[in-house]
């Protein structure tokens, strides 16, 4: 089965700064990539996607970035504030999901 | 649109108890799905539905059953609790297909075995 490797942890940065995390994956056959944002207490949710066809894609602040040769995507929030604080998780899809086991970020004021 | 629905929200069991979680879609999903999380290991599926009258088994699918009543709910039964099963529970629910689709996630239920 398919196996997502995240990195790092944990993540400190102040504010304004970037944060860059990074996920690879085993499975060749996975053609798509979500990334999740979950806030302590609350349910994941979707903040950003990529398929196996497209090598970049941007939402505001945010950008992914896939490289399927060397298998592995990344999660690029530039000028982060402190509501982006709380754990991100990576995921690949073939069959079923498989996520990567979370980096909590904390923006420091 | 309520979206993914989880019941119930909190639940604490002693060993050797039985019961039941349920979820309910209202996005017309084809797929849904129980992961379970762990401080410190993501998210783990248990067991999945893929369409309506198929289930399959996740990554840690021991000590759990599923039943898909409908296109709508689909259903986690632990038939003997285990200290091991305390965690956060979440079903979620996508189209399952070609080009790959997001996962909708329920708000969760917290539960603890003792």
């Amino acid at each position: 089965g398919e196996n997502v490797e995240q990195h790092p942890s944990t993540l400190s940065v102040q504010e304004g700064d970037s944060a860059v995390i990074k996920c690879t994956y085993s499975d060749s056959a996975s053609n798509y990539f979500p990334w999740y944002k979950q806030e302590l207490g609350k349910r994941p949710q979707l903040i950003i996607d990529i398929r196996s066809n497209v090598g970049e894609k941007k939402d505001q602040r945010i950008a992914v970035t896939l490289n399927k040769t060397a298998k592995h995507f990344s999660l690029h929030i530039t000028e982060t504030q402190p509501e982006d604080s709380a754990v991100y998780f990576c995921a690949a899809q073939s069959n079923q999901f498989y996520f990567g086991t979370g980096t909590s970020l904390t923006v420091i004021p | 649109n309520a979206g993914v629905t989880q019941t119930p929200k909190f639940q604490v069991l002693k060993t050797g108890q039985s019961m039941t979680l349920q979820c309910a879609q209202d996005m017309n999903h084809n797929s849904m799905y129980w992961y379970r999380q762990d401080p410190g290991m993501g998210l783990r599926l248990i067991y999945y539905s893929a369409s309506e009258g198929t289930t399959d088994k996740g990554e840690v699918p021991n000590g759990y059953n599923v039943s898909r009543l409908n296109k709508r709910e689909f259903s986690l039964r632990l038939e003997s609790a285990a200290p091991s099963q305390t965690s956060v529970y979440f079903c979620a629910s996508s189209w399952f297909g070609q080009g790959g689709q997001p996962q909708h996630f329920g708000d969760g239920t917290r539960l603890s075995i003792l």
